[in-house]
């Protein structure tokens, strides 16, 4: 598989629950990101991986935890959501944070549903 | 920090006319700029970016940006719409330099192309 996927596709969660999404990236990239899409808000950064080590935070709710086990793969574990974090969740990969190929590529995305 | 602005949130057009979404951003620093396009239920797909070189930028599926420094606007282009091209436009940028490639995200531009 080629690209960058991300599982599941969609989730519905009570507000007690815990899951985890999945991302994997295989470009052979060095950074991966947590991204939030809320409808009539532009994307959120939530986090950032560098080389496995995270390198940004956006002041994303202890809720969400992120885990970067190895470069190709980025979760994010969720526990005891709001009804407000019912979003897209989109991950992303980019190939060296500090040279010059910047872009970066995204993956389809979750659709989460916290009831 | 930057600050991406798409003015139209939705732009309605017939088929086989041209169209043109409009991006600015706010700083005049040296900048990486991105449109990704994004169809229902899918993540975001790179349609082209400027890193540098040539101002005008050619990219997938018939569209094409001008990146304009002195007015900082990335405009994209396309002369002649198909119905397929309905879906989402988002305008990125991404400082020079950073130790990490950080987008900022325009709201987006909802592009309806109509038969």
């Amino acid at each position: 598989e080629t690209g960058v996927t991300q599982t599941p596709r969609h989730l519905v969660m009570g507000m007690t629950n815990k899951k985890s999404l999945k991302c994997e990236q295989h470009l052979g990239h060095n950074a991966m990101y947590w991204y939030k899409q809320s409808a009539k808000k532009p994307l959120e950064l939530m986090f950032v991986y560098s080389l496995e080590e995270r390198v940004e935070n956006n002041s994303v709710p202890s809720r969400f935890s992120p885990e970067c086990p190895n470069s190709s793969h980025l979760f994010l574990h969720l526990h005891t959501l709001q009804p407000e974090d019912s979003a897209l969740y989109l991950c992303a990969s980019s190939q060296d944070p500090s040279g010059t190929e910047k872009t970066q590529y995204f993956g389809p995305g979750t659709r989460l549903l916290v009831l | 920090a930057q600050s991406v602005t798409q003015l139209d949130s939705q732009v309605p057009v017939f088929e086989e006319a041209p169209v043109e979404l409009r991006c600015n951003y706010s700083s005049s620093v040296s900048v990486y700029l991105f449109w990704y396009v994004q169809y229902p239920n899918q993540g975001l797909q790179l349609l082209l970016k400027y890193l540098s070189g040539s101002t005008l930028v050619k990219g997938i599926n018939g569209f094409e940006a001008e990146f304009n420094k002195s007015q900082t606007s990335f405009h994209l282009r396309k002369p002649s719409v198909h119905i397929s091209d309905t879906a989402e436009y988002f305008c990125a940028v991404s400082d020079r330099g950073r130790n990490f490639n950080k987008f900022y995200f325009g709201s987006g531009t909802k592009l309806n192309v109509k038969p």
